[in-house]
């Protein structure tokens, strides 16, 4: 059973930058497993920030980056606002299933 | 604008079926480029893929889940659905639909969830 890792919680400030990571059991991630972050409000559906690594949607603001970094993905904030206090979910392709990461609760203070 | 909605019973029996449905609107499941997918997330946890179909008809499952799940189709009223047999309270969740493209393979659309409970 394929098991991606991410942070179970990360703390940053008002303005601040953190960079959440995630990691494969199979090995380093890469191109070909199509990370994709997924944010997810207190209450509220997830949403789509990022696809393919890097690639934004429409909605994405500027602020969020997506990488690999170390042989992982990376999701990079900068200027963190309040309103990105939000649970994050990494999601990687294996050749034809999708395998969720366990979140990375996120929380600004 | 395309929009996905759940629907399901609510409450359903251990060791019964629970079947949800997605309703498409603003464009046919069934003229292609887009897989449509299942994903369920139990209270307090996190998010699980279950599977998905693509327009014609193909699927594929979560190994954890494949022996009871099935998704499938209903072109005639733009709905794709999910069937899970032999239900256990572990199975208890929000169930969400989510559309990702063929391309790109981002999950780009999502619906709201609906809760389904498997209690006696």
């Amino acid at each position: 059973q394929t098991v991606v890792t991410q942070e179970p919680s990360l703390t940053v400030s008002p303005g601040g930058t953190v960079t959440l990571t995630c990691a494969s059991s199979t090995g380093a991630v890469t191109s070909g497993y199509y990370p994709n972050w997924i944010q997810q409000k207190p209450g509220q559906a997830p949403r789509a920030l990022i696809y393919s690594i890097s690639h934004k949607h429409s909605w994405t603001p500027d602020r969020f980056s997506g990488s690999l970094l170390g042989g992982k993905a990376a999701l990079t904030l900068s200027r963190v606002q309040p309103e990105d206090e939000a649970e994050y979910y990494c999601l990687v392709y294996y050749g034809g299933g999708w395998v969720f990461g366990g979140g990375t609760k996120l929380t600004v203070l | 604008q395309v929009q996905l909605q759940e629907s399901g019973p609510g409450l359903v029996k251990p060791s019964q079926t629970l079947s949800v449905t997605c309703t498409v609107s603003g464009r046919s499941i069934g003229s292609g480029g887009f897989y449509w997918n299942w994903i369920r997330q139990h209270p307090g946890e996190g998010l699980e893929w279950i599977g998905y179909i693509y327009h014609s008809g193909s699927t594929y499952y979560n190994p954890s889940l494949k022996s009871r799940a099935t998704i499938s189709l209903d072109t005639s009223n733009n709905q794709f659905s999910l069937t899970l047999t032999s239900v256990t309270p572990a199975d208890t969740a929000v169930y969400y639909c989510a559309r990702s493209n063929e391309f790109q393979l981002d999950f780009e659309l999502w619906g709201q969830g609906t809760l389904v409970a498997v209690s006696s």
